[in-house]
């Protein structure tokens, strides 16, 4: 079956401006996270939906937000954009209430650069 | 917080040699997950452990799930090439809990 699909790979943006990111779940997975990769910092968490509700947050800023749509697809939103939000952010899902709770599966990811 | 502490941040092993990696935490976890990450690509799940004194194998992969729940354990043998990349330790500590992850460690294979 198809894997976690995001959406874009690859955006420029300068400092200022908003970007949204999209991402299309492993087909069933009603459970969405997304992370921010940097090369200093790992994979930091920003958030995880299940169901349209947002069930944990990470240590964001507000100007990071995201939402889950009635298919399960997600998308996160920066606004303001600022040097340090260049990073991959991944997006990964995983089934819910079940064993296999604990297994993310993680889209390519899209890489923000922003100038 | 939680956090799971990987080191070293890197690794380098010769083509053929096993390599061992661990993960701790001042937090006890009851699901670990190990990943793999490619340049360019989201981490991929190597193996997943539910069970303290678990131990689970695939192909060259061993891991094991601490008995004190506080640390996991990666053992890849004969290793090749393609075993380049970054390796990510990570876990959870409830069914509703976020994954949380080690800041990995990149491992080069000298052929």
């Amino acid at each position: 079956k198809a894997g976690v699909t995001q959406t874009p790979r690859y955006l420029i943006k300068t400092r200022g401006q908003q970007v949204t990111l999209s991402c299309s779940p492993i087909s069933g997975h009603r459970s969405v996270s997304w992370y921010q990769q940097t090369p200093g910092q790992g994979l930091q968490f920003l958030f995880e939906y299940f169901s349209e509700t947002q069930r944990n947050k990470g240590n964001f800023p507000g100007r990071f937000s995201g939402r889950q749509f009635s298919n399960s697809r997600s998308e996160m939103n920066v606004s303001t954009l600022e040097l340090g939000d260049s990073a991959l952010y991944l997006c990964a899902s995983s089934l819910a209430y079940s064993r296999g709770t604990g297994e993310l599966f993680f889209g390519e990811g899209s890489r923000l650069t922003v100038l | 917080g939680q956090q799971l502490n990987q080191s070293p941040q890197s690794m380098f092993i010769q083509e053929g040699e096993d390599v061992s990696m661990n993960c701790t935490s001042s937090s006890i976890f009851n699901t670990w997950l190990w990943y793999k990450q490619d340049p360019g690509e989201g981490p991929v799940l190597l193996i997943a452990l539910y069970k303290a004194g678990e131990l689970t194998s695939k192909g060259r992969l061993t891991a094991e799930f601490g008995i004190t729940r506080k640390d996991s354990f990666l053992n890849i043998s004969a290793s090749i090439p393609s075993d380049v990349g970054i390796y990510f330790c990570a876990g959870r500590s409830g069914a509703n809990s976020k994954l949380t992850f080690g800041k990995g460690i990149t491992l080069s294979v000298r052929p």
